[in-house]
């Protein structure tokens, strides 16, 4: 199986900080990274897929680079409604699997 | 507007057979264009991925469940379950269902998930 690491496990940050999460893959998935934003008690919801590419209707604030084994997801200015777990997630081997999740805070 | 619900009992014993169904409004599973699946997530902790299929056939399941889980559809009520054997303590979670964009590329809606404890 592709283990995706992500760090940090979590973070506080202030309204309007940038905030950025790395995701990293054991093995070189080009660019079939996903990311998902879940708030507490709620289902996952898409943000990005193929790396960079924003779900429709998710805030331009969001944004993802990154290719291989390397991925970033930026946050560019923290808004009080971005307090979530955010996880990425691999598409280019079965099974699909998901990194641990980071936990983003307001300070 | 495509709409995902999961059902199932909130408590199973160990040892028997877990099912869900997740039922689906506003588009057809019998279509081929999407992939529909399962992921679950344990108290506190992350997500995983449990299997997904499409209507042409192709089914897909996680190495980790051990062949203990089977999903299956029922076109009449627009609904796919999942019945997973011989459950522990380790299958307790909130069990979701998704539909998937691509060959299970990602999960573009889901259910509001279902708690199950084992």
């Amino acid at each position: 199986d592709i283990q995706m690491t992500q760090s940090p496990s979590s973070l506080s940050a202030s309204v309007g900080d940038r905030v950025t999460i790395t995701c990293q893959a054991s093995q070189d998935i080009t660019n079939y990274l996903n990311w998902y934003q879940q708030k507490p008690g709620k289902a996952p919801k898409l943000l990005m897929y193929d790396a960079s590419t924003l779900e429709t209707g998710v805030p331009s604030r969001f944004s993802g680079s990154g290719s291989g084994t390397d991925f970033t997801f930026t946050i560019s200015s923290l808004q009080p409604e971005d307090i979530a777990t955010y996880y990425c997630q691999q598409y280019d081997k079965l099974p699909r699997t998901f990194g641990q999740g980071t936990k983003v805070e307001i300070k | 507007q495509v709409q995902l619900q999961e059902s199932g009992p909130g408590l199973v014993k160990p040892s028997e057979t877990l099912s869900l169904t997740c039922t689906v409004s506003g588009v057809s599973i019998s279509s081929n264009s999407y992939y529909w699946g399962w992921i679950r997530q344990p108290p506190g902790k992350g997500l995983e991925w449990i299997a997904s299929f499409n209507y042409s056939g192709s089914t897909y399941y996680n190495p980790s469940l051990k062949s203990r889980g089977t999903i299956t559809v029922d076109t009449s009520k627009n609904q796919f379950s999942l019945r997973l054997r011989s459950v522990t303590a380790a299958d307790t979670a909130v069990y979701y269902c998704a539909r998937h964009f691509g060959r299970v590329n990602g999960m573009d809606v889901w259910g509001q998930g279902t708690t199950v404890t084992v």
